[in-house]
């Protein structure tokens, strides 16, 4: 089993509201990731997850705040997003942080957020 | 960060056709992979490649580390091949995305 699963699939939320995107994977994975994407862009990486402790934070606002409750569970707790948060935002894994050989990295089919 | 280019940025195929897409990164790496995302936003994995040649049914890879290139062949394209393929090389405990070629497939 490969599969790494986020929900929900299309979320629309205005700029006052509170929501989370959730992401599981059941592989032994201990680095999780959150990415965002906009259109027509690669993805970008935002937080990552090493052995369940918050080990990289690339200059993401505070209105995006991740946990990781567990060694297979990811949230991205959203709140107050602006208009040009809407992106693509995609979940993934592997086996170790980036960097060691030999790990694949396994990505979600993404939740599509649209902020009005 | 390292460095990806991919060329070309687009590319039209005839259904049936083969291509070669191309990654060019900046500095050298331990890891390579390349990934096809479809028009619903998911990326799947093709091939983890960091140095030589693999293949997978009608596509194969190579990367050439010391060259700092990597190479992926579709053959006999499908319309189901349209999307975006991005390669992508490790470093600094992140994955550092190139900036894609959109593929499409026409019948």
């Amino acid at each position: 089993d490969t599969e790494v699963t986020q929900t929900p699939k299309h979320l629309v939320m205005g700029m006052t509201n509170k929501k989370s995107l959730k992401c599981e994977q059941h592989m032994g994975h201990r680095a999780m990731y959150w990415y965002k994407q906009k259109a027509k862009k690669p993805p970008e990486l935002m937080f990552v997850y090493s052995y369940e402790k918050l080990s990289i934070n690339e200059s993401v606002p505070s209105r995006f705040s991740p946990e990781c409750p567990n060694s297979s569970l990811l949230n991205l707790h959203l709140h107050a997003l602006q208009p040009e948060d809407s992106a693509l935002y995609l979940c993934a894994s592997s086996q170790t942080p980036q960097g060691t050989s030999g790990n694949t990295i396994y990505f979600g089919e993404g939740s599509w957020l649209t902020v009005v | 960060g390292i460095q990806v280019e991919q060329s070309p940025p687009d590319l039209i195929l005839q259904e049936g056709a083969n291509s070669t897409l191309r990654c060019n990164f900046s500095d050298s790496v331990n890891n390579l992979q390349w990934f096809h995302q479809n028009p619903w936003g998911q990326l799947i994995n093709l091939f983890y490649i960091p140095s030589g040649t693999k293949q997978n049914g009608r596509l194969s890879a190579t990367t050439v580390a010391t060259e700092r290139y990597s190479l992926l062949y579709i053959s006999s394209s499908q319309t189901t091949d349209s999307g975006v393929y991005f390669c992508a090389v490790t470093g600094a405990n992140n994955l550092f995305f190139g900036t894609g070629t959109r593929l499409t497939v026409i019948p």
